[in-house]
Parts: C-alpha cells; sequence; structure tokens
C-alpha cells in the first residue's frame, strides 16, 4: 500500500513569512496527525482529525498555526507568520480508527524539514 | 500529566554488542506503549506491547513491558551499523487518542 505523503520535503523561508504543509495519509485511516519534531526532542502532537472534525488541537499555537482536513482526507498545516523557534520537522501520520489496539499504531511520513532564517 | 522518559538520550557502541534501551512512563489510563526506530526520515513501528502482550521479539530486536514498575525495554543483540537511529518510546493512553513520545535515545554503532 502507498504511504503517508508529505510535501514539500524542505522549505527556508525568513521569520515573519508564511509557508504551507501538504499531507496525503494512508487510504482508509479516518485518523491524521500533525506533529513538530524539535531537533533532539520527541515528535510533539500539534494536532488531531477524526475524517474532516478535529479531535485534539490542544496544543497548536492557534495565534500563528492552523491546519484543515476539509474533505475528510488529504491535509495542509499553516504557519503565518512563522517564528524562527519554529524551525523543526513537522511530521503527518496516519492511524485506523476504532477500539483494536491496531489502531494506535501511527504510520508517519517522510516530514518535512522546515528552517526560518 | 502523562509523560514518557527514555533513557540513556545517546551511546555508542561497537557493531556486535548487545544494548539496552530504557523507556519510564507515568500514565493515568495505560493502554499500549509502542517503539518506533527513525533514522534519517519518518519514525517506523518496530513493536506495540499491551497488557495482553508484554514481550515482543523480531530477529535481533526484542522487547518486553514491566506494567508493576511502568517502564519497558528494547534489547537490540550483535548490533549492526544499520542499527544505528534514534529510537523512540511512544505511549497511548486510550482508545483513539494521539501518541505521546519520549525524547528518544540515538544509538549509533560503529564498525
Amino acid at each position: 500500500e502507498a504511504g503517508v505523503a508529505q510535501s514539500p520535503r524542505y522549505k527556508i523561508i525568513e521569520k515573519r513569512q508564511s509557508v504551507a504543509f501538504w499531507c496525503n495519509p494512508i487510504s482508509g485511516h479516518a485518523t491524521l496527525y500533525w506533529y513538530q519534531q524539535i531537533l533532539g526532542q520527541g515528535p510533539k502532537l500539534l494536532i488531531q482529525f477524526q475524517n474532516n472534525g478535529v479531535v485534539d488541537d490542544s496544543q497548536l499555537p492557534k495565534d500563528r498555526f492552523s491546519a484543515e482536513r476539509l474533505k475528510g482526507v488529504d491535509s495542509t498545516l499553516k504557519i503565518q507568520p512563522a517564528k524562527l523557534e519554529d524551525s523543526a520537522v513537522y511530521l503527518c501520520a496516519s492511524s485506523l480508527w476504532g477500539v483494536l489496539p491496531g489502531a494506535n499504531v501511527l504510520t508517519f511520513g517522510a516530514g518535512s524539514r522546515l528552517t526560518v532564517l | 500529566e502523562d509523560k514518557v522518559v527514555q533513557s540513556p538520550l545517546s551511546l555508542v557502541v561497537h557493531e556486535g554488542d548487545t544494548v539496552t534501551l530504557n523507556c519510564s512512563y507515568e500514565v493515568t489510563n495505560f493502554r499500549s506503549l509502542l517503539w518506533y526506530k527513525q533514522e534519517k526520515k519518518a519514525p517506523t513501528f518496530l513493536f506495540m506491547l499491551t497488557s495482553s502482550g508484554i514481550e515482543k521479539k523480531s530477529g535481533r530486536l526484542s522487547s518486553i513491558l514491566d506494567k508493576k514498575e511502568l517502564f519497558s525495554i528494547l534489547n537490540i543483540t550483535a548490533t549492526q551499523t544499520g542499527d544505528s537511529a534514534v529510537y523512540l518510546c511512544a505511549l497511548a493512553n486510550q482508545a483513539g487518542t494521539a501518541l505521546i513520545f519520549g525524547k528518544g535515545t540515538t544509538l549509533s554503532v560503529s564498525s
């Protein structure tokens, strides 16, 4: 099966500019996640979608970050305006939905590496 | 607050050595604990441990879960240079919620 697709792989911008990342999950995966991974840290959840609804966005800096999954399939994460501390890898992941343990197994995309100068 | 603590943060070994990576956690409602391997790209899934499956093994890798003492270990025997990566431990605290990750252990295997 095709994996989780993300683009772009790399992006360099100056602070106060805007950037958008795109993610297409595995077909049939109802749940989609955006994680931020700063160098030397583990991934930190930004937002979780179930189909096109938001399940958890408690750690999303809503003054500058936004995300949408309008048709319940692919998703876009936007940062505007970017700050230096936003330099990180943005990982998209997807999983099945349900109560079985397998629903907790996330499949990750290759990530989008953002450098803010 | 649920959390995951991994140790050591980094480790350098020689090819052929055996290594043990540690993961301790605090959780209000345990569902499962997962191990991922992250090389240059995406984290890839290794194991999931649950209350009904506290030991897993795949080739040279194995993992156990101690629900009483709230920790897990990942063992790698006869290490190879291809084992060099960041190993992430993650916690699932209930169905349908996102994983909580530790900071990871960076393993470097020299030839």
